[in-house]
């Protein structure tokens, strides 16, 4: 398999609870997003890596959210005491030219 | 980040030619236009790409007039599971990092 794969692909937590996501992008691609997209909506820029470094964060990502990509390879977004407000699909993203998503997280916080 | 407008949702029977209009007044002079589409549950899949006048691939036709302030999607020959939501991005192409600003889209529903 070629493209962007996430894990999981759903994920249901408590309120209050952490949760951490996976992304593993093209193998070639050095530069790797996170998006948030919620019901009805566009997706939602959170954060960008070039190779192992974090070079923007919106303003959408708060305290409780950590992004990693140790060694330029994966990324992990993390949220911590997760709220209902939180419930999206988290969306990662890798690119040489175009944008190549993967299938998304699907996070429901109850 | 140039802001588009396109409509929020389009209908077509199968077997028509849909286009779909996207206007970006603000585009700069760097900046490709680019579509995608998302179907439920999915990420995002890029369709096409351009920066002027008229780029074909196998999926699609991309039409963008001189001054590049709108772009319009072609779809030819739409089929039921062309039935999915169309993005209208623009931006720099490849080698800027460029973190791209989605819309709402346009909710195409491809009636039989």
């Amino acid at each position: 398999d070629t493209g962007v794969s996430q894990d999981p692909r759903h994920k249901i937590t408590k309120r209050g609870q952490n949760v951490t996501f996976r992304c593993d992008p093209i193998s070639e691609h050095n530069r790797l997003y996170w998006y948030r997209q919620t019901l009805g909506q566009g997706p939602e820029f959170l954060t960008y890596f070039q190779n192992e470094a974090q070079l923007e964060k919106s303003r959408l990502l708060s305290d409780r959210f950590s992004a990693e990509r140790p060694k330029g390879s994966f990324s992990t977004l993390e949220i911590q005491r997760t709220e209902q407000g939180d419930s999206a699909m988290y969306l990662c993203a890798s690119r040489m030219d175009g944008y190549t998503f993967g299938s998304g997280t699907r996070l429901t916080v109850v | 980040l140039a802001k588009t407008t396109q409509p929020i949702s389009m209908d077509s029977y199968e077997g028509q030619e849909v286009n779909i209009t996207c206007s970006h007044n603000n585009i700069a002079t760097n900046d490709y236009i680019t579509w995608y589409q998302q179907f439920p549950s999915q990420g995002p899949r890029f369709i096409i790409q351009g920066y002027k006048t008229k780029v074909t691939n196998e999926v699609a036709s991309l039409f963008i007039p001189a001054d590049r302030k709108s772009s319009t999607l072609s779809l030819p020959r739409v089929s039921l599971s062309d039935t999915a939501v169309y993005y209208c991005l623009v931006g720099e192409s490849s080698g800027g990092y460029q973190k791209v600003t989605f819309g709402t889209g346009t909710k195409l529903q491809v009636i039989p």
